[in-house]
């Protein structure tokens, strides 16, 4: 079965400053998506950013970079330059490939307070 | 906003009623999931369509559950003999299988989503 751990549920961050959230997960696959999802406050959840198992390259979107670790199946999120409309609940969330139901599993989430 | 549109936002039901979700996703997209919140925790898929097809139901998803999607258009969650247990948030989204214009394949769009609360 797949599973996503993220094991921070609680992370602060002064504002302009840079930070990482961690995602691990497990899978047999070898071919899989894996996404962050941002959920502010009381409003709908939007994707961050998208990684392709088989590219190696990380994904980057504009402040917003991952770490993606095939071998050690680990997948971070860093955010650079943070802002106060950051502050949001990010999850991580892995599906194998388009050609299944594209169905989302998701980890536990992990709050970040960006603070001025 | 995403597209995605859901109602009603909030719903409060006692025990024992039985409720019914709408979802509208986005027109062009041929997937739609139905998804469940509890506070602090990450959404658990329920199900999954294509066009009108209902092609996956996960064991959360109790006999009391039903998910339809006539014509592979707006899709309705209805939880007959509503329990406690079930307060949550129901969260909709669509994707496309191919890549449209600007949307990419199998990226998930995420309506706002109903919060039930079951007394």
């Amino acid at each position: 079965a797949q599973t996503v751990t993220q094991s921070q549920p609680e992370m602060s961050v002064q504002e302009a400053e840079t930070v990482t959230l961690s995602c691990t997960y497990d899978t047999s696959e070898n071919n899989y998506y894996l996404f962050w999802y941002k959920q502010p406050p009381s409003r709908q959840m939007i994707l961050v950013i998208r990684q392709e198992a088989y590219k190696q390259q990380n994904a980057t979107e504009n402040r917003f970079s991952v770490n993606f670790q095939k071998a050690a199946k680990s997948f971070s999120l860093k955010i650079s330059d943070s802002q106060l409309g950051d502050t949001a609940m990010y999850f991580c969330a892995f599906t194998i490939s388009p050609s299944n139901t594209g169905k989302l599993i998701f980890g536990q989430g992990t709050t970040l307070q960006v603070k001025p | 906003d995403t597209g995605v549109s859901q109602d009603p936002r909030h719903k409060i039901t006692k025990r024992g009623q039985n409720v019914t979700f709408r979802c509208d996703p986005i027109s062009e997209h041929n997937r739609l999931y139905w998804y469940r919140q509890t506070l602090g925790q990450g959404p658990e898929f329920l199900t999954y369509f294509q066009n009108e097809a209902q092609l996956e139901k996960s064991r959360l998803l109790s006999d009391r559950f039903s998910a339809e999607r006539p014509k592979g258009s707006f899709s309705t969650l209805e939880i007959q003999r509503t329990e406690q247990g079930d307060s949550a948030m129901y969260l909709c989204a669509s994707s496309t299988s191919q890549r449209l214009g600007g949307l990419n394949a199998n990226e998930q769009y995420f309506g706002p989503g109903t919060r039930l609360t079951v007394t």
